[in-house]
């Protein structure tokens, strides 16, 4: 079954601080995955879409990294501001003839003053 | 701007009634989806399209329906089959199948409650 496990469930930072998110996955055969910010009561934005061949991509102060050998990837925020708190959500698709994306649950993070 | 127009944005359904949700983008894309957003959950995919006047399930359509008769609308209808409605539902768009690694766009959601 595809699946897509996201830590931590919820993170508090302060202000300025850097933070890593995780993401596994067990998706195959596996497409691209993609990390979407989420703020509450709106819809996802894409911030990074990686395919099998790439390990990193940048979007600004979010870096993602993908390591296809061990089904891992990680979005790292740097010198955070109070405009990242939002939920963070990891997406793996599927490589087949289908529009098939398995979403993971999400990261919950508040940066606080 | 252009961009996908969810409405209303809040919705109560009453015991027994049917509801439509609106979807309505104008990116000038070809395929649309529908998801649902539980607290706590991954979005579940409920139907997608890839063409006007062709639709397929996703994970989980019973109780549910949507049509395609134009390219700029996608609108979904929660019947009174669907017996746990209340949730956050998430309509999105992108230039064609995702396997060409194309971003999804989203709109901002209709939350949906029973009355």
């Amino acid at each position: 079954k595809n699946q897509v496990e996201q830590s931590p469930q919820s993170l508090i930072i302060l202000e300025g601080k850097n933070c890593t998110l995780q993401c596994n996955y067990t998706v195959s055969p596996f497409s691209n995955l993609r990390w979407y910010k989420q703020d509450t009561g709106r819809g996802p934005v894409s911030l990074t879409i990686m395919t099998f061949s790439e390990n990193t991509k940048s979007n600004g102060r979010y870096t993602a990294t993908l390591d296809a050998d061990t089904k891992q990837s990680s979005l790292h925020i740097t010198a955070s501001q109070l405009s990242d708190s939002a939920s963070y959500i990891c997406v793996v698709s599927v490589d087949n003839a289908g529009n098939m994306l398995t979403f993971g649950g999400g990261t919950r993070l508040m940066v606080k003053p | 701007d252009g961009g996908i127009t969810q409405s209303p944005k809040y919705l109560f359904r009453k015991e027994g009634q049917n509801v439509t949700l609106s979807c309505e983008q104008n990116l000038n894309h070809d395929a649309m989806y529908w998801y649902r957003q539980d607290p706590g959950q991954g979005l579940r995919l409920i139907y997608y399209s890839q063409i006007v006047n062709d639709f397929q399930k996703g994970d989980i359509a019973e109780g549910y329906s949507v049509s395609r008769e134009k390219k700029e609308s996608f609108p979904l209808t929660v019947t009174s089959a669907q017996k746990n409605p209340t949730a956050f539902y998430l309509c999105a768009s992108s230039i064609r199948q995702l396997r060409h690694n194309q971003p999804q766009h989203f709109g901002d959601g209709t939350r949906l409650s029973i009355l």
